[in-house]
This record gives structure tokens, sequence and C-alpha cells, in this order.
């Protein structure tokens, strides 16, 4: 079945140690989306690549760097997580960013800082 | 600014029929999603409006009034599982996706 895979489901990482989370698609989908999302608080987009276009939202704070070497993978990286970055991380993608375009999301990494 | 506005808790009982609100104000609208997120799992599609009225598909129905800046999700004949956040999503001008914060349901037997 075509989907969005996320690993790993739940990371556990130190104050201040890099962490990398990754999402892949098969759907071949041009479209990728980072979301942060908080206990009972809305999505969270931290940005978004138009295949290979990056774009990041202007509150994303330097702390959170993305790559997208393919079409299938995307990749999360938080330089030096603190204790406000614990939250779900929700990848999806979207077939052309259109305004009619549903996402599909990834069932998520829960991040854990200590 | 941009807002989307939902109840943040409903409470409604197994069998019944429950709505759920929400009203936006965006630059622009392209369209409003509802997307069904059950706790500690991702969000999935449950509806598209980008035309006023109402969007039937089985127990779900989604209505827009784009003029009143308003939607609902009514969901019937409510079954255990369907407890779960129910997240509105608005699209603007430029192409962004807008999220609510959900209104989280609690069903009852």
């Amino acid at each position: 079945d075509a989907m969005v895979i996320q690993n790993p489901r739940y990371q556990v990482t130190q104050f201040g140690k890099p962490v990398t989370l990754s999402c892949s698609q098969t759907l071949n989908h041009n479209v990728m989306y980072w979301y942060q999302q908080k206990s009972s608080q809305a999505p969270k987009l931290l940005f978004h690549y138009y295949d290979k276009d990056f774009n990041n939202e202007a509150d994303t704070p330097d702390n959170f760097q993305s790559r997208r070497p393919n079409t299938s993978f995307c990749f999360l990286d938080i330089r030096s997580p603190g204790l406000g970055d614990a939250a779900m991380y929700l990848c999806a993608t979207s077939g052309s960013g259109g305004a009619t375009d549903t996402q599909y999301f990834g069932p998520g990494t829960r991040l854990t800082v200590l | 600014g941009q807002n989307i506005d939902q109840p943040t808790e409903m409470t409604a009982t197994e069998g019944a029929i429950v709505q759920i609100n929400c009203t936006y104000q965006t630059s622009g609208f392209n369209g409003l999603f509802w997307y069904q997120q059950h706790a500690g799992e991702a969000p999935t599609f449950l509806s598209y409006n980008v035309l006023d009225g109402l969007e039937e598909k089985g127990r779900f129905s989604s209505f827009l009034s784009r003029s009143k800046g308003y939607s609902y999700l009514l969901l019937k004949e409510l079954q255990m599982k369907d407890s779960a956040s129910y997240l509105c999503a608005v699209t603007n001008s430029n192409y962004q996706l807008i999220w609510g914060a959900g209104t989280k349901l609690i069903i009852k037997p």
C-alpha cells in the first residue's frame, strides 16, 4: 500500500544532543511537509519542500533543519534539542501542493527531551 | 491575523448525533478540510469543501458557508471509535493550510 512512513515512532534524546527524524513516502508526491504538534494544539508547519525547493516558515527556529535527498525521503534535523522541542513531529505529503490537495500524514514521531 | 476557531471539547452519547463547528478568518479561501486524529496518532483526512453546501460521506457530513466563514462536521450514529480530535483546516489564497487546534470529542456509552 502506498503510504507515508516515519522512523522512529518514539525518540528520546538528551538536552542539546542532535537528533534526526526520517520520513519516506511511496506516493510519489511532489510536496513533503514537516509539522510540529504539541498536545491539544494545532499542527505547526515548520517547512515544506516542493520537489527540491525548500520553503522555511518565518517563525521556524534555526535549530530545525531539513534535507530532502530525493523524492521519497525527507529528514528533520534538530541540532540542539531543548525541553520545549518535545512534541509529536508529523511528516505529510501532497501531490502538487494545490488548494484542493489533501495532505497525507505519516504516523508521527514522538520526541522526548530529557 | 488568520485564525480557525473550534470548541475545545465536546461530549456525546453512543448512537447519537453531534455537530462540531468551525469558524475561520483567513486571507482568502481555497477550501476547507476536516481531519480526524486519534490520541497519539497522525491526522487522517475526512472531508473537503470548497463550495457552499453539504457534503455527505457515510455517517459523516460536512457543511460550508463561505459568506459566513463557517463550517460544521456532523457525525451520526456515533460509535465509541469516533472518540478523537477533529481538526478543521483552511487553505488560504497563498495555498497555506491554516489549522485549528481541534475539537476533542468524547463518546460515552
